[in-house]
């Protein structure tokens, strides 16, 4: 069975950092894509940043480039994103999702979110 | 620039059927999609991914009822003998070059 787990979620002061991890488990974790994708409660989900396989090829937003970074750890089955200079807009839960191939493609799986607020 | 378009609401009654539409912006009218189900305070749900041909591969555990087809830009998911269940937000996803989209997400009630 597929599982994925996120951590990392809490309250941070604007212009503060945040690493988020989600724990994969129940499928060859190194074959697939992964993204990150937050939603601000009551509102619709807003991709945030993906990853290749391999982890060589990555991709954001423009609302988050330049201060979010996605990576993986294959030996792990572990995705993280830092999440630096956050500002309050990027408050929101933030779920990790399974893609359906190696590299960008459809999401096939989620889990169920980490809370990341932005307040002083 | 590629866009997905959802109706904001769709209802319909107990026991009767609903078909969802979401649409590519000009010039993707052959990308495919996925489509989610989000359960009032629960995360999203794979339903399936639905192909320009109309072709549709479901999750896992997803029930029959639920199934996907396309004509040209549009892409639907029709819903048969809603139960109280199905009432949700059901968003399509697609993804480009160095890009993934949400749609807006439509909020279904069961009447």
């Amino acid at each position: 069975e597929v599982r994925l787990l996120e951590s990392g979620g809490g309250l941070v002061q604007p212009g503060g950092s945040l690493r988020l991890s989600c724990a994969a488990s129940g499928f060859t974790f190194s074959s697939y894509a992964m993204n990150w994708v937050r939603q601000v409660p009551g509102k619709g989900l807003e991709w945030v940043s993906s990853l290749s396989g391999s982890g060589i090829s990555t991709y954001y937003a423009d609302s988050v480039k330049g201060r979010f970074a996605i990576s993986r750890d294959n030996s792990k089955n572990t995705l993280y994103l830092q999440m630096n200079s956050l500002r309050g807009e990027d408050t929101a839960l933030y779920y990790c999702a399974k893609g359906e191939a190696y590299d960008q493609s459809g999401v096939d799986r989620w889990g169920q979110g980490t809370l990341v607020t932005v307040s002083s | 620039q590629l866009v997905l378009t959802q109706s904001p609401s769709a209802s319909a009654s107990l026991g009767a059927s609903v078909k969802l539409t979401c649409t590519l912006s000009s010039g993707h009218s052959s990308y495919a999609i996925t489509w989610h189900q989000q359960q009032p305070e629960k995360g999203p749900r794979y339903l399936m991914e639905v192909n320009s041909d109309g072709r549709h591969n479901k999750g896992d555990g997803i029930p029959d009822r639920f199934s996907g087809s396309s004509s040209g830009a549009e892409r639907y998911l029709t819903v048969s003998s809603l139960q109280a269940e199905d009432e949700a937000d059901y968003y399509c996803q697609t993804w480009g070059t160095g890009i993934v989209v949400f749609g807006g997400g439509t909020k279904l009630t069961v009447l």
